[in-house]
């Protein structure tokens, strides 16, 4: 596609429920990255994955936490037992190869947990 | 103490003015520089790229690194609304790993 592709834009869920949230890079680009923005915060980073590994998941704040990318293109963020304080903005950004100079941010999901 | 540290704001300017949005960081690692202008409910666009200590121009924007210092800017001339936007300084470069490290963002108001 022409841009990065996150679904849903917005998402608002229970407090204990699963989500699940979804990235289409763009078309080639193996490197994807997921990053979380509270209000009035920069993006904190959360996963990396190049190709169909998680290369580098340390910003994964703790095991309710997951994501995969199966066939090395689309990505799926999920959320476990969902707090109050999940609630954020969820950013996936896309390169053709590591680096910060070629990340492509989608616009992102906004998760409110009630 | 953060690793990247930037100045909320907002910057409110007229029209035409020259903009100044500055970072400082705390980890000599760092090695790449980046500037991303966010609009409202949009993700990060990325303005200018930098590696290592220097000077970037491109058109209307210069991105100034000076690592000695461990500090940042960005310079806006000749203003417009259409700028207004909240602007995020990001640094990679450490342990080689790919991730960035955001600094909160300045959020910009250029008023006609």
């Amino acid at each position: 596609g022409a841009g990065v592709s996150q679904t849903p834009s917005n998402k608002v869920t229970e407090k204990g429920k699963y989500v699940e949230l979804r990235c289409d890079p763009i078309s080639g680009h193996t490197a994807l990255y997921w990053y979380r923005q509270s209000l009035g915060q920069g993006p904190e980073f959360l996963i990396y994955f190049q190709g169909t590994g998680a290369a580098d998941d340390s910003g994964l704040p703790n095991d309710r936490f997951f994501a995969v990318r199966p066939e090395g293109s689309v990505s799926t963020l999920k959320i476990q037992r969902t707090e109050r304080g999940d609630s954020a903005v969820y950013l996936c950004a896309s390169s053709l190869r590591p680096g910060g100079e070629g990340y492509t941010f989608g616009s992102g999901t906004r998760l409110t947990v009630v | 103490q953060k690793e990247v540290e930037q100045d909320p704001g907002p910057l409110s300017v007229p029209e035409g003015a020259i903009v100044s949005l500055n970072c400082t960081y705390s980890n000599s690692a760092f090695q790449y520089f980046m500037w991303y202008r966010q609009y409202s409910r949009k993700g990060p666009e990325l303005l200018m790229y930098t590696y290592s200590s220097g000077n970037k121009e491109d058109g209307r924007f210069t991105a100034q690194v000076d690592k000695s210092s461990k500090y940042i800017s960005l310079f806006i001339r000749d203003s417009q609304p259409s700028d207004s936007a909240t602007y995020l300084c990001a640094m990679s470069g450490v342990e080689n790993t790919d991730k960035l490290i955001f600094g909160t963002g300045t959020r910009l108001q250029v008023f006609p």
